[in-house]
């Protein structure tokens, strides 16, 4: 199985903010590279797909980059309605992987 | 507009059955493939089981495979997940998922899952 490790496993930070997280792959998995946001109760939300194309709806300030092993999804000016759990899930092996998810949190 | 909507979720004890269903409508049920994906209290997504538009094709992850069965009833929009051999591990709230497919060449395809449903509660306690 690809596994996925994502880095900070949280972060505080403040409204305004440029917020960055980076998932790994344990392989190559090209640009099969997808973000996620969960809010407390309710379920994930498609943000990212193919490591970089945004999700109909989904803000500007969102983007994604990356391919290989290495992705980050880049939060360009954090609004208060983007504290939540972001989870990256590669979708290069039918056997869909997610990692274990960044919470981000207000400083 | 695309509704995925859970149900079947309960208390069930170690070693019972349950059965999962997910409702569908707003799109074109039959045409595209769906999957279960759990998360346990607390924790983070873990990918169950798919299922392909005319069931042809079927994946579990290892954890659930011989114990769980996907399937899916196109003439009723509704995508289903038999739970036996229930363990404590398995609590977890269940979600639906339906899966796009973006194609880039005659048989390359990104994968993303577009659509959730809210999620049913599955606990497995004595």
């Amino acid at each position: 199985d690809i596994q996925m490790t994502q880095s900070p496993s949280s972060l505080s930070t403040s409204v305004g903010d440029r917020v960055t997280i980076t998932c790994r792959a344990s392989q190559s998995i090209s640009t099969y590279l997808n973000w996620y946001q969960q809010k407390p109760g309710k379920a994930p939300k498609l943000l990212i797909y193919a490591a970089s194309s945004l999700q109909s709806g989904v803000p500007s300030r969102f983007s994604g980059s990356g391919s290989g092993t290495e992705f980050t999804l880049t939060i360009s000016s954090l609004q208060s309605e983007d504290f939540a759990t972001y989870y990256c899930q590669q979708s290069y092996s039918t056997l869909w992987t997610f990692g274990q998810g960044t919470k981000v949190e207000i400083k | 507009e695309v509704q995925l909507v859970e149900s079947g979720g309960g208390l069930v004890q170690p070693g019972g059955s349950l059965r999962l269903s997910c409702a569908a409508s707003g799109f074109t049920f039959s045409s595209y493939g769906m999957n279960w994906v759990r998360q346990a209290p607390g924790k983070g997504l873990e990918w169950v089981s798919y299922v392909s538009s005319e069931s042809s094709t079927i994946y579990y992850v290892d954890s659930v495979k011989g114990r769980f069965t996907i399937s899916r009833d196109n003439a009723k929009n509704s995508l289903y997940l038999q739970m036996n051999s229930l363990r404590a591990e398995d609590t977890a709230v269940y979600y639906c998922a339906r899966e796009s497919l973006d194609y880039y060449d005659s048989s390359g395809y990104y994968s993303r899952f577009d659509y959730w449903g809210q999620g049913t509660l599955v606990t497995v306690s004595s």
